[in-house]
């Protein structure tokens, strides 16, 4: 069964700077895809950036990046500029290529201070 | 505007209470699935349904029930809910991931209190 870790409960970051992410994740497969999303503090659910396992480039959008190390099952995201609205909670989460169910992490909680 | 709907968006119960939330969506998806997001556990998928009369179990069903009468709708219902049913809940759909599309769409969630 696939399973997706994320070890940093909470993160702290001050505006402006860089802020990484981790997230591990486990499966034997080869083609599947990967997802970061954010709750804010208004509990809605956004999709912030999604890797396919078939590309090697990493998926950038605007100032959030990911680093995708397929043989390392490593997908750590990477948000530039910190801004006070990105504080909330990260969700790391996995989907096999073959289904459309989502399996989560358990979340990193980030709070970006002034 | 595509979104997908859930009502009620709060709700306190009492234990043994029969409940329903409803979820919209107006996307014409073939995918619906329901989660349930606990504190330290992440979202976990509770039922999910491929299409109109098909669904199935996810990864936590115990104490839920589903039905996908008509393709815009995939409500969730507690027969005798339980405190241990206490959570947040989210409905979220996709298309068919054959067409290529990935994201799936959330609702807005539901905060349910059973007491």
């Amino acid at each position: 069964a696939q399973t997706v870790t994320q070890s940093q409960p909470e993160m702290s970051v001050q505006e402006a700077e860089t802020v990484t992410l981790s997230c591990t994740y486990d499966t034997s497969e080869n083609n599947y895809y990967l997802f970061w999303y954010k709750q804010p503090p208004s509990r809605q659910m956004i999709l912030v950036i999604r890797q396919e396992a078939y590309k090697q480039q990493n998926a950038t959008e605007n100032r959030f990046s990911v680093n995708f190390q397929k043989a390392a099952k490593s997908f750590s995201l990477k948000i530039s500029d910190s801004q006070l609205g990105d504080t909330a909670m990260y969700f790391c989460a996995f989907r096999s290529y073959n289904t459309d169910k989502l399996i989560f992490g358990t979340g990193t909680r980030l709070q970006v201070f002034p | 505007e595509a979104q997908v709907t859930q009502n009620p968006r709060y709700l306190i119960t009492v234990t043994g209470k029969k409940l329903t939330v409803t979820c919209s969506q107006n996307m014409n998806h073939e995918y619906m699935s329901w989660y349930r997001q606990d504190p330290g556990l992440g979202l976990r998928q509770i039922y999910y349904s491929m299409n109109v009369e098909v669904t199935d179990k996810g990864d936590v069903p115990e104490g839920y029930k589903v039905s996908r009468k008509e393709k815009r709708n995939f409500p969730l219902i507690l027969e005798s809910p339980s405190p241990n049913q206490t959570s947040l809940y989210f409905c979220a759909s996709s298309s068919d991931r054959t067409s290529g599309s990935y994201e799936q769409y959330f609702g807005p969630g539901t905060r349910l209190t059973v007491t």
